[in-house]
């Protein structure tokens, strides 16, 4: 049964680098059109995609935070991770990683997610 | 600021028919695919509604998407206590850079 859990600090303070890590279980990473990426929801307030990583290191990451958002994959650990840099409070958040699914990596959708975990930058 | 438009709140008693609406445009659902999730309270959000209609494995025929121009809609029949979530949709936006966007949501109650 497929599983993903997201781990990392809980507590970022302002301007320094937001990392996570998920990590998947019951299942292979490196499995063909499956994609993995993190979306993120503040506190009461809807969701947005953040990015995804294949198996192979392709990404592809939403334009408004692109110049902040790094993704990698560690296809030995079953892993895959997040580093958002120079936070903000606007970047307190539940993050969730999700498995996407879909023929390419630009049209495919989350269809599996983990549970979250939040992240509180402070000041 | 999301470009897909859901409203905020929809209601219904047990048994009802309810319908959420979500306004796009041609660069995201006039062009691809429309995708729903369920939020329970608490939880981490359910694929609910894939490729505009599909329902994945173990989704109740009680919920339906459907598409048209650049609007999209989930219905929920038989409302049940269970239902009360918020309910989000979703598709590619290829304007400009693409990326997945992700509509206002919506939150279900059953009165």
């Amino acid at each position: 049964q497929l599983q993903l859990q997201e781990s990392g600090p809980g507590l970022v303070k302002s301007s320094e680098t937001l990392s996570l890590t998920c990590t998947v279980s019951g299942g292979s990473i490196s499995t063909y059109a499956y994609y993995w990426g993190w979306i993120r929801q503040p506190p009461g307030k809807g969701l947005e995609w953040i990015g995804n990583i294949y198996y192979t290191g392709s990404t592809h990451y939403n334009p408004s935070l692109k110049s902040r958002v790094t993704m990698s994959v560690d296809t030995s650990k079953n892993q895959f991770s997040l580093n958002l840099s120079s936070v903000t409070a606007a970047d307190t958040a539940v993050y969730y990683c999700a498995r996407h699914v879909g023929r390419t990596q630009l049209w495919s959708h989350p269809d599996f997610w983990g549970q979250g975990t939040l992240v509180t930058v402070s000041s | 600021q999301s470009v897909l438009t859901q409203p905020p709140s929809a209601s219904g008693t047990p048994g009802q028919r309810v319908t959420i609406s979500c306004s796009g445009s041609s660069s995201n659902i006039g062009s691809n695919n429309v995708y729903w999730y369920q939020q329970l309270p608490r939880t981490a959000p359910k694929l609910l509604i894939s490729t505009d209609n599909q329902r994945p494995s173990g989704v109740p025929d009680r919920f339906s998407g459907s598409k048209s121009g650049t609007s999209a809609s989930l219905a929920i029949s038989g409302l049940r206590s269970e239902d009360e979530a918020d309910y989000y949709c979703a598709a590619w936006d290829d304007s400009l850079s693409a990326s997945y966007v992700f509509g206002t949501g919506t939150k279900v109650t059953v009165l």
